[in-house]
């Protein structure tokens, strides 16, 4: 696509409930990247994907949290069991290999967690 | 210490003015150098990358890299109040790709 698409846009749910968060992003671009930005703060990296396999899960904060990607192509991010701390906004980037290290983002999914 | 570095601000500077925005990093193995430009309710996007030390300009906006200090800077001449923003330093240490971003520093500019 011309660009990077996260789904849901929006995402309002519940203690205890589970969430997916999917990104698609610019096509032939083989790498993507997951960052947490909570309310005025700045971007918490997650998890990074060259392909399909993840060479840096770091960032994921508990074992909540998993990613993955298929097809080189789109990814979830899931979060099980959430929290109200889980609320922020979840953003995808992605970019080609090679060249600079320049990534492009998607417009974000914001999960708000009652 | 954070990997990354930067002063929240908020920074203001008047309308016309040069715009210095600041930034260290930890990681004495980091390549890569790169400003982003964040909007109040809007995704980053990409202002400049420097790999060497020295300045790189492009329009308004010029880029500093010290690697013997760590220090990476953002100058921003003749500020427009549509510069008003969150700026975000960012730093990938080349071969291995996470790359890294700072808390962001505010900028108001004030017509």
């Amino acid at each position: 696509g011309a660009g990077v698409s996260q789904s849901p846009s929006n995402k309002v749910t519940e203690k205890g409930k589970d969430v997916e968060l999917r990104c698609d992003p610019i096509s032939g671009h083989t790498a993507l990247y997951w960052y947490r930005q909570s309310l005025g703060q700045g971007l918490e990296f997650l998890i990074y994907f060259q392909g399909n396999s993840a060479p840096d899960k770091s960032g994921l904060p508990s074992d909540r949290f998993s990613a993955e990607r298929t097809g080189g192509s789109v990814s979830t991010l899931t979060i099980q069991r959430t929290q109200q701390e889980d609320s922020a906004v979840y953003l995808c980037a992605s970019r080609p290999r090679g060249g600079a290290n320049v990534l492009t983002f998607g417009a974000g999914s914001r999960l708000t967690v009652l | 210490q954070k990997e990354v570095e930067q002063n929240s601000g908020p920074l203001s500077v008047p309308e016309g003015a040069i715009a210095s925005l600041n930034c260290t990093y930890s990681d004495r193995g980091s390549q890569s150098f790169f400003w982003y430009r964040q909007y109040s309710g809007k995704s980053p996007e990409l202002i400049m990358f420097i790999y060497s030390n020295g300045d790189k300009e492009d329009g308004r906006f010029t880029a500093q890299l010290n690697k013997a200090s760590q220090y990476v800077s953002l100058l921003i001449r003749d500020s427009q109040p549509s510069d008003s923003a969150t700026y975000l330093c960012a730093v990938n240490a080349g071969g291995y790709q996470k790359v890294t971003f700072g808390t962001g520093t505010k900028l108001q500019v004030i017509p």
